[in-house]
């Protein structure tokens, strides 16, 4: 079974800082996809980035940008330039590729991240 | 815009009392999904519809029951809500054949308290 770590429970950062959300995984697959969400107060959860694990490369949308350490099993999130607007609970998300058929996708606990003006 | 609306956003029912949410998409997204979200813990998925193909998690209590009459409608019914079905419920769609691409589109949840 496929299991999701978020050690950090709530974090906080000044805005325009830089801060970095740590996610651990485990699974014996070797196929996958990683995910990270955004879920804002009484709002919809929303993708932010997508890591496919084949992928060497880190995924990067903007100001998100990802660390996947496929060895370590670790895919943290660097937000840089952080607005008021990121604040929000961040889930990391599982995803395995059973050879073209989907896995679900297993969250963790979730980090609450708070931008301070 | 192309959405997954869930209705109510806030339902208080009785313990014991049958409820049902309720979960539209007007993305025409062939899978459904019902996640059961408590404070402090992860989403835990509790079954998907694939088209009409229903799947159920091992371990979603026989309390919980689902219906997709259609692509665009899926219901998530509690037969006897305890105190802790109290959760957030989310539902999420996604095109099985673009999943990897996108990933999942989440409604805003319903918020159940049971008294």
């Amino acid at each position: 079974a496929q299991t999701v770590t978020q050690s950090q429970p709530e974090m906080s950062v000044q805005e325009a800082e830089t801060v970095t959300l740590s996610c651990t995984y485990d699974t014996s697959e070797n196929n996958y996809y990683l995910f990270w969400y955004k879920q804002p107060p009484s709002r919809q959860m929303i993708l932010v980035i997508r890591q496919e694990a084949y992928k060497q490369q880190n995924a990067t949308e903007n100001r998100f940008s990802v660390n996947f350490q496929k060895a370590a099993k670790s895919f943290s999130l660097k937000i840089s330039d952080s607005q008021l607007g990121d604040t929000a609970m961040y889930f990391c998300a599982f995803m395995a590729n059973y050879g073209g058929s989907q896995g679900n996708l297993i969250f963790g606990k979730g980090t609450k991240l708070s931008v301070k003006p | 815009d192309a959405m997954v609306i869930q209705n109510p956003r806030y339902q208080v029912t009785q313990f014991g009392k049958p409820v049902t949410l309720s979960c539209s998409q007007t993305l025409n997204h062939n899978v459904m999904y019902w996640y059961q979200q408590k404070s402090s813990q992860a989403p835990k998925l509790l079954f998907h519809y694939y088209d009409k193909d229903f799947n159920n998690e091992a371990d979603t209590p026989d309390n919980f029951q689902s219906r997709r009459p259609n692509t665009s409608f899926c219901f998530l019914d509690i037969r006897s809500p305890g105190l802790g079905d109290a959760a957030m419920y989310l539902c999420a769609t996604s095109r099985r054949s673009r999943v990897w691409d996108y990933g999942y589109t989440f409604g805003s949840g319903t918020r159940l308290t049971v008294v």
